[in-house]
Protein backbone atom coordinates (compact mmCIF):
# COMPACT_ATOMS: atom_id res chain seq x y z
CA UNK A 1 0.00 0.00 0.00
CA UNK A 2 1.26 3.73 0.15
CA UNK A 3 3.26 5.05 2.61
CA UNK A 4 5.49 7.75 3.53
CA UNK A 5 8.94 7.93 5.09
CA UNK A 6 10.46 10.51 6.85
CA UNK A 7 13.59 11.33 8.78
CA UNK A 8 13.65 10.44 12.35
CA UNK A 9 13.89 13.76 14.33
CA UNK A 10 13.93 15.61 16.25
CA UNK A 11 16.43 17.77 14.44
CA UNK A 12 18.16 21.03 16.32
CA UNK A 13 20.13 23.75 13.90
CA UNK A 14 21.10 27.22 14.84
CA UNK A 15 20.02 30.58 13.14
CA UNK A 16 20.15 30.77 9.27
CA UNK A 17 21.44 27.20 9.19
CA UNK A 18 20.67 24.88 6.02
CA UNK A 19 17.65 22.29 6.53
CA UNK A 20 17.25 19.51 4.85
CA UNK A 21 14.29 16.89 5.74
CA UNK A 22 13.89 13.75 4.04
CA UNK A 23 10.71 12.12 2.90
CA UNK A 24 10.28 9.44 0.29
CA UNK A 25 7.40 7.88 -0.61
CA UNK A 26 5.60 4.47 -2.12
CA UNK A 27 2.79 4.38 -4.04
CA UNK A 28 1.25 3.58 -6.98
CA UNK A 29 0.12 5.94 -9.86
CA UNK A 30 1.39 9.48 -9.59
CA UNK A 31 0.34 10.68 -6.18
CA UNK A 32 0.11 13.98 -5.37
CA UNK A 33 2.50 15.15 -2.38
CA UNK A 34 2.82 17.41 0.18
CA UNK A 35 4.55 19.20 3.66
CA UNK A 36 2.69 19.96 6.35
CA UNK A 37 3.61 21.96 9.44
CA UNK A 38 2.57 21.90 13.07
CA UNK A 39 3.23 25.14 15.04
CA UNK A 40 3.23 24.46 19.26
CA UNK A 41 -0.48 24.55 19.97
CA UNK A 42 -1.90 24.67 16.11
CA UNK A 43 -3.39 22.91 14.07
CA UNK A 44 -1.98 21.24 10.38
CA UNK A 45 -1.09 23.73 7.95
CA UNK A 46 0.07 23.08 4.44
CA UNK A 47 3.22 24.42 3.92
CA UNK A 48 3.79 23.54 -0.24
CA UNK A 49 2.69 20.77 -2.39
CA UNK A 50 3.50 19.25 -5.76
CA UNK A 51 1.08 17.80 -7.83
CA UNK A 52 3.13 16.13 -10.58
CA UNK A 53 7.07 14.82 -11.40
CA UNK A 54 9.67 17.48 -11.42
CA UNK A 55 7.57 20.28 -10.18
CA UNK A 56 9.09 22.32 -7.19
CA UNK A 57 6.57 23.53 -4.48
CA UNK A 58 7.76 26.52 -2.69
CA UNK A 59 6.84 28.64 0.11
CA UNK A 60 8.31 31.24 3.34
CA UNK A 61 11.64 30.00 1.73
CA UNK A 62 11.13 26.40 1.81
CA UNK A 63 10.81 24.41 -1.40
CA UNK A 64 10.74 20.72 -2.58
CA UNK A 65 11.25 19.09 -5.70
CA UNK A 66 8.55 16.14 -6.59
CA UNK A 67 11.60 13.49 -7.64
CA UNK A 68 9.69 10.54 -9.23
CA UNK A 69 13.01 8.85 -10.71
CA UNK A 70 14.04 8.61 -6.46
CA UNK A 71 10.53 8.50 -5.14
CA UNK A 72 11.57 11.50 -2.70
CA UNK A 73 10.41 15.16 -2.03
CA UNK A 74 12.85 16.54 0.52
CA UNK A 75 12.55 19.75 2.47
CA UNK A 76 15.24 22.31 2.23
CA UNK A 77 15.35 25.89 3.32
CA UNK A 78 18.45 27.74 2.97
CA UNK A 79 18.57 29.61 5.92
CA UNK A 80 16.03 28.93 8.85
CA UNK A 81 14.67 30.72 11.80
CA UNK A 82 13.51 30.42 15.38
CA UNK A 83 10.15 30.83 14.14
CA UNK A 84 10.14 27.69 12.09
CA UNK A 85 10.75 25.55 15.36
CA UNK A 86 7.83 22.82 14.60
CA UNK A 87 6.65 19.66 13.34
CA UNK A 88 6.72 19.29 9.72
CA UNK A 89 4.87 16.68 8.07
CA UNK A 90 5.32 14.74 4.44
CA UNK A 91 2.24 13.70 2.72
CA UNK A 92 0.80 11.83 0.36
CA UNK A 93 -2.46 11.74 -1.73
CA UNK A 94 -3.04 8.97 -4.09
CA UNK A 95 -5.86 11.20 -5.87
CA UNK A 96 -8.15 8.24 -6.33
CA UNK A 97 -11.38 7.65 -5.46
CA UNK A 98 -11.51 8.87 -1.77
CA UNK A 99 -8.08 11.18 -2.47
CA UNK A 100 -7.07 10.58 1.36
CA UNK A 101 -3.58 11.97 2.88
CA UNK A 102 -1.38 9.46 4.10
CA UNK A 103 1.07 11.03 6.50
CA UNK A 104 5.07 10.42 7.94
CA UNK A 105 5.41 10.43 11.26
CA UNK A 106 6.77 13.99 11.43
CA UNK A 107 10.09 15.55 12.04
CA UNK A 108 10.49 18.12 14.76
CA UNK A 109 12.45 21.05 14.43
CA UNK A 110 14.00 23.14 16.49
CA UNK A 111 16.05 26.17 15.78
CA UNK A 112 18.40 27.83 18.30
CA UNK A 113 19.30 31.61 18.00
CA UNK B 1 -12.65 33.31 5.31
CA UNK B 2 -12.91 31.20 9.06
CA UNK B 3 -11.62 28.15 9.32
CA UNK B 4 -12.18 24.77 10.25
CA UNK B 5 -13.56 25.08 13.86
CA UNK B 6 -13.46 22.32 16.67
CA UNK B 7 -14.67 22.02 20.18
CA UNK B 8 -13.75 21.35 22.89
CA UNK B 9 -9.77 21.87 22.35
CA UNK B 10 -9.27 19.77 25.43
CA UNK B 11 -10.82 17.06 27.19
CA UNK B 12 -9.71 14.72 29.77
CA UNK B 13 -12.07 11.66 30.88
CA UNK B 14 -12.10 8.36 32.87
CA UNK B 15 -11.52 5.00 31.08
CA UNK B 16 -14.78 3.40 29.87
CA UNK B 17 -16.55 6.87 29.83
CA UNK B 18 -17.85 8.60 26.54
CA UNK B 19 -17.00 11.96 24.79
CA UNK B 20 -17.83 13.47 21.78
CA UNK B 21 -16.12 15.88 19.80
CA UNK B 22 -17.63 19.01 17.24
CA UNK B 23 -16.24 19.98 13.68
CA UNK B 24 -17.62 22.95 11.78
CA UNK B 25 -15.58 23.03 8.44
CA UNK B 26 -14.96 25.56 6.38
CA UNK B 27 -18.30 26.79 4.44
CA UNK B 28 -18.99 25.56 1.59
CA UNK B 29 -16.49 22.50 1.71
CA UNK B 30 -18.13 19.31 0.75
CA UNK B 31 -15.31 16.45 2.12
CA UNK B 32 -14.79 16.33 5.98
CA UNK B 33 -12.30 13.93 7.51
CA UNK B 34 -11.75 13.15 11.21
CA UNK B 35 -8.38 11.96 11.85
CA UNK B 36 -6.25 10.63 14.71
CA UNK B 37 -2.88 11.65 15.70
CA UNK B 38 -1.43 10.28 18.59
CA UNK B 39 1.62 11.49 20.62
CA UNK B 40 4.80 11.18 17.91
CA UNK B 41 2.82 10.06 14.91
CA UNK B 42 1.29 11.42 12.13
CA UNK B 43 -2.41 12.06 11.71
CA UNK B 44 -3.77 8.63 10.75
CA UNK B 45 -7.86 9.01 8.99
CA UNK B 46 -10.67 7.79 10.92
CA UNK B 47 -13.50 8.62 8.46
CA UNK B 48 -14.18 10.83 5.80
CA UNK B 49 -17.69 12.16 4.46
CA UNK B 50 -18.35 13.48 1.22
CA UNK B 51 -21.68 15.69 1.48
CA UNK B 52 -23.40 13.68 4.87
CA UNK B 53 -22.43 10.13 3.08
CA UNK B 54 -19.30 8.00 4.53
CA UNK B 55 -17.21 7.68 1.66
CA UNK B 56 -14.61 5.92 3.56
CA UNK B 57 -14.70 4.65 7.02
CA UNK B 58 -12.64 1.17 6.67
CA UNK B 59 -10.18 2.27 9.86
CA UNK B 60 -12.32 3.91 12.09
CA UNK B 61 -12.89 1.27 15.23
CA UNK B 62 -16.64 0.94 14.77
CA UNK B 63 -17.31 -1.16 17.94
CA UNK B 64 -16.61 2.00 19.84
CA UNK B 65 -16.05 5.16 17.47
CA UNK B 66 -18.55 6.85 15.62
CA UNK B 67 -19.55 9.91 13.40
CA UNK B 68 -22.20 11.53 11.68
CA UNK B 69 -22.51 14.55 9.59
CA UNK B 70 -26.11 15.63 9.54
CA UNK B 71 -27.12 18.04 6.85
CA UNK B 72 -23.71 17.67 5.13
CA UNK B 73 -22.42 20.42 7.25
CA UNK B 74 -20.77 20.09 10.84
CA UNK B 75 -19.57 16.84 12.20
CA UNK B 76 -19.91 15.05 15.22
CA UNK B 77 -17.45 12.33 16.40
CA UNK B 78 -17.98 9.99 19.31
CA UNK B 79 -16.36 7.06 21.16
CA UNK B 80 -18.39 4.71 23.50
CA UNK B 81 -16.48 4.05 26.16
CA UNK B 82 -13.18 5.68 25.65
CA UNK B 83 -9.73 3.23 26.15
CA UNK B 84 -6.19 4.33 27.54
CA UNK B 85 -4.97 4.38 24.65
CA UNK B 86 -7.68 6.71 22.91
CA UNK B 87 -5.41 9.46 23.78
CA UNK B 88 -4.59 11.62 21.13
CA UNK B 89 -5.55 14.48 19.69
CA UNK B 90 -8.55 14.24 17.16
CA UNK B 91 -8.25 16.60 13.47
CA UNK B 92 -11.21 17.82 11.70
CA UNK B 93 -9.98 18.51 8.19
CA UNK B 94 -12.57 19.84 5.06
CA UNK B 95 -11.65 20.20 1.40
CA UNK B 96 -12.93 21.80 -0.85
CA UNK B 97 -12.46 18.89 -4.22
CA UNK B 98 -14.88 16.15 -4.14
CA UNK B 99 -13.34 13.06 -3.51
CA UNK B 100 -12.06 11.98 -6.77
CA UNK B 101 -11.28 15.08 -8.05
CA UNK B 102 -7.42 13.91 -7.64
CA UNK B 103 -4.83 16.54 -6.03
CA UNK B 104 -6.71 16.84 -2.44
CA UNK B 105 -5.99 19.89 -0.21
CA UNK B 106 -7.12 19.47 2.99
CA UNK B 107 -7.54 22.65 5.69
CA UNK B 108 -7.49 21.33 9.51
CA UNK B 109 -8.92 22.87 12.68
CA UNK B 110 -6.84 23.60 15.75
CA UNK B 111 -8.02 19.76 17.45
CA UNK B 112 -9.30 18.36 20.42
CA UNK B 113 -6.72 16.83 22.47
CA UNK B 114 -8.38 14.09 24.53
CA UNK B 115 -6.68 12.36 27.37
CA UNK B 116 -8.38 9.16 29.17
CA UNK B 117 -7.31 8.21 32.67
Amino acid sequence: GNSVTQMEGPVTLSEEAFLTINCTYTATGYPSLFWYVQYPGEGLQLLLKATKADDKGSNKGFEATYRKETTSFHLEKGSVQVSDSAVYFCALSDGGSQGNLIFGKGTKLSVKP
Amino acid sequence: EAGVAQSPRYKIIEKRQSVAFWCNPISGHATLYWYQQILGQGPKLLIQFQNNGVVDDSQLPKDRFSAERLKGVDSTLKIQPAKLEDSAVYLCASSPRLAGGGYNEQFFGPGTRLTVL
